[in-house]
């Protein structure tokens, strides 16, 4: 079953525009997790945010989260087209780890 | 794709037909997962194996079995009991089960496209 929720479905920016993607869960987790996912192939680990934490960086990724809320957001800043690809968020929830149905990001050159 | 392997990389299948589905891993990884993945949908577990000889059932496994005679190898049977098996399916590592240590991240393989003929 699914844990969580991303918003929106699609999105489609110019090059150089941020993109903000949201993540809602239901339950408790331990941590949250964002994988990319180019077409036809594996999804690739972006960044882990624990349940402690509120906000973390990796180069122009910004993930923050809010535990009351049972939310999450990527921002990722700068896009380039090479970002084009889906991403989804993904709980850990005793021990096991859920995955939403991903937002379709377009970056137009 | 870090250190998975899948193959093949397309697979069709006959009505009645069991196909195996390869996966090895040479991370020396202890945990491994099967996922199922349907157009516009996320990731559904199918089964996964914490250590070698054991597996787990995940949330989707009628129709599907494993095993995990290897550390380095965990094969998926997709059976003809599975009647909607068309989906991309994702091999996936961690050195741990989830939760369990502070490396928690999940190393996927490039995937296995699976059609019905």
């Amino acid at each position: 079953s699914q844990q969580g929720e991303e918003d929106p479905q699609a999105l489609s920016i110019q090059e150089g525009e941020n993109a903000t993607m949201n993540c809602s869960y239901k339950t408790s987790i331990n941590n949250l997790q964002w994988y990319r996912q180019n077409s036809g192939r594996g999804l690739v680990h972006l960044i882990l945010i624990r349940s402690n934490e509120r906000e973390k960086h990796s180069g122009r990724l910004r993930v923050t989260l809010d535990t009351s809320k049972k939310s999450s957001s990527l921002l990722i800043t700068a896009s380039r087209a090479a970002d084009t690809a889906s991403y989804f968020c993904a709980t850990v929830e005793n021990n096991d780890m859920r995955f939403g149905a991903g937002t379709r990001l377009t970056v137009k050159p | 794709d870090g250190g998975i392997t899948q193959s093949p990389k397309y697979l069709f299948r006959k009505e009645g037909q069991n196909v195996t589905l390869s996966c090895e891993q040479n991370l020396n990884h202890d945990a491994m997962y099967w996922y199922r993945q349907d157009p516009g949908q996320g990731l559904r577990l199918i089964y996964y194996s914490q250590i070698v000889n054991d597996f787990q059932k995940g949330d989707i496994a009628e129709g599907y079995s494993v095993s995990r005679e290897k550390k380095e190898s965990f094969p998926l049977t997709v059976t003809s009991a599975q009647k909607n098996p068309t989906a991309f399916y994702l091999c996936a590592s961690s050195p741990e089960r989830q939760g369990t240590t502070t490396n928690e991240k999940l190393f996927f393989g490039s995937g296995t496209q699976l059609s019905v003929l």
